[in-house]
């Protein structure tokens, strides 16, 4: 079946540092994955698609890398600040909808 | 861009009342949503794909009779949460999709089942 893992536990770090959360997939061959962030007792919030033909995405401090032949997604916060402090999904075309990883806490100090 | 609205935010009532939960695309015409739910600290799960103007499919495993889905409009489905229980008790979230690849999801309802 097929199965979307991201890092279960918080990732933590320091203000100004880069963050890299991991997003690895088995028995996918998705034409497109995207990234969510959520906010406690909040719905998901779209943030980046990156295509099967694209190695690399770029939005502001945002960047996001896909391997298809590693099945895996890496998204990167760089410059983070404490208010980029949230739960990150992954997500995959699934056969009607959206197939989301269980998500990584990211948590940013100051 | 493309707006989800979802009311209520919070609900709380008593076990084996019915809840109703409204999703609305505000700027755009939606002729499928979703409805899913969420656990603490874990990923959304889909209930079910809402389509306006025929039945919904429901996702195995998911109670059709227990969560009725109507979609009476381009713009407008509803999740009826009924004879609730505290099992209900979670987090319902709705999505519709705006465009080829975007997906737009409603703030959520905490649904608390006293």
């Amino acid at each position: 079946s097929q199965k979307i893992e991201q890092n279960s536990e918080a990732l933590n770090i320091q203000e100004g540092k880069t963050a890299t959360l991991t997003c690895n997939y088995t028995n996918y061959s998705p034409a497109y994955l995207q990234w969510y962030r959520q906010d406690p007792g909040r719905g998901p919030v779209f943030l980046l698609l990156i295509r099967e033909n694209e190695k690399e995405k770029r939005k502001e401090r945002l960047k996001v890398t896909f391997d298809t032949t590693l099945k895996q997604s890496l998204f990167h916060i760089t410059a983070s600040q404490p208010a980029d402090s949230a739960t990150y999904l992954c997500a995959l075309p699934g056969y009607s909808t959206l197939t989301f990883g269980k998500g990584t806490m990211l948590l940013v100090s100051p | 861009g493309a707006v989800v609205s979802q009311h209520p935010s919070r609900v709380i009532c008593k076990s084996g009342t019915s809840v109703k939960i409204e999703c609305r695309s505000l700027d755009f015409q939606a002729t499928t949503m979703f409805w899913y739910r969420q656990f603490p600290k874990k990923s959304l799960m889909l209930m079910a794909t809402s389509n306006e103007g025929s039945k919904a499919t429901y996702e195995q495993g998911v109670e059709k009779d227990k969560f009725l889905i109507n979609h009476a409009s381009l713009t407008l489905s509803t999740l009826t949460v009924t004879s609730a229980h505290p099992e209900d008790s979670s987090f319902y979230i709705c999505s519709a999709r705006a465009d080829s690849y975007g997906y737009t999801f409603g703030s959520g309802t905490r649904l608390t089942v006293v």
